[in-house]
């Protein structure tokens, strides 16, 4: 699996769009882009994923550049709950285990 | 829908001892896997299981196993606890093996003494 890098930390204000980067600059044609996050000793939680489109749900956008050497997650509105570590992952969908890296800690505050 | 759960929140082990650490997935799906978090290493993973077989693991040693019930439900066992065993265990879910995103529980929190 291709490695991410991401910063290890981000602030971000409440109510203020959250954009966290994710660098895969070895990314393969059937890698996927997937973003989790946890919560403090939580499970990690599913966010989104895309293959080369932009994507958006009800949690965020991802938006993945055209040579799909780097990816932003966007939250919109950050909450204080949206206080996280976040994990950009890069997947083949023929494979089975997540590649967790260190994650940026994003600190939202009041 | 009820997420996927684990079982117990907490476990309290001494060195030597064996461990069994349960998940149920959501329903209707059929892969399980099991990832550790210990303190400062991360999220690595432990073990694949789908429609009750072993499809693959990661690397730790074989003193950690486990199976698959045909309910899909999953135990991960740990025997001859080590200090280092000490982590957040975590199980997932998915549908149809590995072509979905995974679901992952509260976890289990193992401390070795």
């Amino acid at each position: 699996d291709a490695k991410t890098t991401q910063p290890p930390s981000m602030d971000c204000a409440e109510g203020r769009a959250a954009n966290l980067p994710c660098n895969h600059s070895t990314i393969s044609g059937n890698e996927y882009v997937y973003w989790y996050r946890q919560i403090h000793s939580q499970g990690p939680q599913y966010i989104i994923h895309g293959l080369k489109n932009n994507e958006t749900n009800e949690m965020a956008s991802l938006i993945i550049t055209e040579d799909r050497k780097s990816s932003t997650l966007i939250l919109p509105h950050a909450t204080l709950r949206d206080t996280a570590v976040y994990y950009c992952i890069v997947r083949a969908l023929n494979t089975d285990k997540l590649i967790f890296g260190t994650g940026t800690r994003l600190q939202v505050f009041p | 829908e009820a997420g996927v759960t684990q079982s117990p929140t907490h476990l309290i082990k001494t060195r030597g001892q064996q461990a069994t650490l349960r998940c149920s997935p959501i329903s209707g799906h059929t892969s399980v896997y099991w990832y550790q978090q210990a303190l400062g290493l991360g999220l690595q993973f432990l073990l694949w299981y789908d429609e009750g077989e072993e499809r693959n693991r990661g690397n730790f040693p074989p003193r950690f196993s486990g199976r698959q019930f045909p309910n899909y439900s999953s135990e991960l066992n740990v025997n001859a606890l080590e200090l280092e065993d000490s982590a957040l265990y975590l199980c997932a879910s998915s549908q149809n093996g590995v072509y979905n995103e995974q679901f992952f529980g509260p976890g289990t929190r193992l401390t070795v003494l």
